[in-house]
């Protein structure tokens, strides 16, 4: 079966400090992968994604996340954590070709503290 | 920039009622989508839409019924709901390119939380 992965319910992190939130899939293929934030009473919002080419890549407010295919893992990650990043994030993942298919993890919560 | 707008944003319904979820967005987006997000969960599509008139089921379609009359709105519907739609149901849209819409960045609505007794 597909799935995506998000193993910690809740990461704490000291403010300044890097932070990463890790995801992993299970999909065949080549699929396509993102990461979304959400805060408190409001949609998602994308952060990155992963289509091809470079492992690392660039997203908002100064994530990353690293494509490992071996893995099958895509961790989002950031050099110096702010107390403004403190929020749910998901992982997702879809299958190239497949409009019915998006396979969100359950989020992790980031708690940043002062 | 208004974005992906969702009405209303809070409603209770007794079981057995029935109630329909307006999505509207003004990005010309051909695709859209209903999700519901339950505690511990994540999201779950719940049907998706790839142009206007057309609609397509998702992971989770039982108890809803969907229309995509014009390009800009999608409506979801509960025809007679029950406590296990209680939920927060999310709308989002995307732009189509070319082939699929699978590597498209998804744009959301605030949401509406949804409790049925």
């Amino acid at each position: 079966a597909q799935s995506v992965a998000q193993p910690e319910d809740q990461v704490n992190v000291a403010e300044g400090n890097p932070l990463t939130v890790k995801c992993t899939y299970s999909v065949s293929g080549n699929p396509y992968l993102f990461w979304y934030v959400q805060y408190p009473n409001r949609g998602l919002q994308f952060l990155l994604k992963y289509i091809t080419g470079d492992n690392l890549v660039k997203g908002s407010y100064g994530f990353e996340a690293e494509f490992n295919k071996s893995q099958t893992s895509f961790h989002l990650k950031k050099p110096s954590a702010l107390v403004s990043d403190s929020a749910l994030y998901f992982c997702a993942v879809r299958p190239q070709n497949r409009d019915d298919k998006i396979i969100f993890g359950k989020g992790t919560r980031l708690h940043i503290l002062p | 920039n208004a974005g992906v707008t969702q009405t209303p944003k809070f409603r209770v319904l007794k079981t057995g009622q029935s109630m329909t979820l307006l999505c509207a967005q003004d990005m010309n987006h051909e695709y859209m989508y209903w999700y519901r997000q339950d505690p511990g969960m994540g999201l779950r599509l719940i049907h998706y839409s790839v142009g206007e008139g057309t609609t397509a089921k998702g992971e989770v379609p039982d108890g809803y019924n969907v229309s995509r009359l014009k390009k800009q709105n999608f409506l979801l519907g509960l025809e007679s709901a029950a406590p296990s739609q209680t939920s927060v149901y999310f709308c989002a849209s995307s732009y189509e390119n070319t082939g699929t819409g699978a590597k498209n960045i998804q744009y959301f609505g605030a949401g509406t939380r949804l409790s049925v007794l």
